[in-house]
């Protein structure tokens, strides 16, 4: 599975977007990319997962650069409950591992 | 929807003593991972299983833990005995098959302290 590297912490203002990158470069043509979250206390929680193409629901928006290498979570309006750890992961799912790094923590800010 | 199940939330035990945690999937997911996560680091697996059979166990420190899942469904992981590098927080997460393989839904863990 491809590493990953997340800045440490990022801060945000409550009502902004907030845009945490992800740089997967050694990503290989099969691997996806997959977000989770970690609110204090709580196990982690899936947000969103992506190949190629950018995708959306109703937690987040995931840009993926055309070349694979790097890609954005974006969160549009931040809220004090998305205070949290990110963590993006970038994997073939032939074994179903979920390999977690140390992961983004951002904090949203009145 | 009944999400992943865990007991104890919390557990002070003393080196060398034994302990259990147990988890209850989400119905119907026949695949079930337990993950242990040391303050500061993310969720490292140590075992996973698909229906009652292991699937990946290579990062179970075997010496001194196992972990079944007699029936598939509950599953128990036990350490005998611990060490003080154990304390951590123990998930347990499941997922159905036939989903996308990295969307895994995890319980609240268990604390696990070991003095």
């Amino acid at each position: 599975d491809a590493k990953t590297t997340q800045p440490p912490s990022m801060d945000c203002a409550e009502g902004r977007a907030a845009n945490l990158p992800c740089n997967h470069s050694t990503i290989s043509g099969n691997e996806y990319v997959y977000w989770y979250r970690q609110i204090h206390s709580q196990g982690p929680q899936y947000i969103i997962h992506g190949l190629k193409n950018n995708e959306t629901n109703e937690m987040a928006s995931l840009i993926i650069t055309e070349d694979r290498k790097s890609s954005t979570l974006i969160l549009p309006h931040a809220t004090l409950r998305d205070t949290a750890v990110y963590y993006c992961i970038a994997g073939r799912g032939n074994t179903g591992k979920l390999i977690f790094g140390q992961g983004t923590t951002l904090q949203v800010k009145p | 929807e009944a999400g992943v199940a865990q007991s104890p939330r919390y557990k002070i035990i003393e080196k060398r003593q034994s302990v259990a945690f147990w988890c209850n999937p989400i119905s119907g997911h026949a695949t079930l991972y337990w993950y242990q996560q040391i303050l500061g680091q993310g969720p490292k697996l140590l075992i996973q299983f698909q229906n009652n059979g292991v699937v990946d166990d290579s990062q179970l420190p075997k010496d001194r833990f196992s972990a079944e899942r007699l029936k598939g469904v509950d599953s128990t992981l036990k350490i005998q005995p611990a060490k003080l590098e154990d304390s951590a927080v123990y998930l347990c997460a499941s997922s159905p098959l036939g989903g996308p393989w990295g969307e895994q839904y995890f319980g609240p863990g268990t604390r696990l302290t070991v003095t």
